[in-house]
């Protein structure tokens, strides 16, 4: 079946990076966007951005613009997020998921990882 | 960017509607069919309910719909029920080619 598998929870010190691996399997992986959102403790969800597993282009959100750095792996069906320069605020669950839409866009994400939880602390 | 404004909370009694609002601008909801909507349990990761304003998913109850009308989007669910209770999240493409969510709504079943 379809399915995003997500690398385990990290803990990292403030000024680090983190970087985390969503693994697709079930479908041809260059065909779907990936995005990735995030949820910091009890609050709700925040779009970050955005990779085309075919060309490996992305886009993302002004706030994330200079930290945050989506890549891929075709050969393994792995996109990856690095979140660098991080601060507490960072604290959050971070998801993978895949973009769908009509004809073909990538607007809406039908299928999560499990979710990565990023803690930053000193 | 800033998120869409959703109410914070609604609750409704098993078997009746509710109907979850989400407000954006015309460079967001107003201006693009490409709203969703996604359930959250607790502990638990989003799923999709609705995408492009009213399309749902195979597997979706037919007891979930979605409309919109000028700025803003709406979930409605009827014939609610217990497993319902849950964090409702929309989200919409925005003119600068990027996606925003709304704050999330939550629905407690009475």
């Amino acid at each position: 079946q379809v399915q995003l598998v997500q690398s385990g929870a990290e803990v990292k010190k403030p000024g680090a990076s983190v970087k985390i691996s969503c693994k697709a399997s079930g479908y041809t992986f260059t065909t779907y966007h990936v995005h990735w959102v995030r949820q910091t403790p009890g609050q709700g969800l925040e779009w970050m951005g955005i990779i085309n597993p075919s060309g490996g282009g992305t886009r993302n959100t002004q706030k994330f613009q200079d930290r945050v750095s989506m890549t891929r792996d075709t050969s393994t069906s792995t996109v990856y997020m690095d979140l660098s320069n991080l601060r507490s605020e960072d604290t959050a669950v971070y998801y993978c998921a895949r973009g769908i839409g009509s004809s073909g866009g990538w607007y809406s994400m039908d299928v999560w990882g499990q979710g990565t939880t990023v803690t930053v602390s000193s | 960017q800033s998120a869409l404004t959703q109410p914070a909370s609604v609750s409704g009694s098993p078997g009746q509607s509710i109907t979850i609002s989400c407000t954006g601008t015309n460079s967001d909801v107003g201006n693009y069919n490409f709203v969703s909507w996604h359930q959250q349990h607790p502990g638990k990761a989003p799923q999709l309910l609705i995408y492009d304003v009213s399309n749902r998913p195979s597997g979706v109850s037919n007891r979930f719909s979605g409309s919109k009308s000028g700025n803003t989007a709406s979930l409605t669910i009827s014939g609610l029920q217990a497993e319902d209770e849950a964090d409702y999240y929309c989200s919409s493409y925005t003119r600068s080619n990027t996606l925003v969510f709304g704050g999330g709504t939550k629905l407690t079943v009475l």
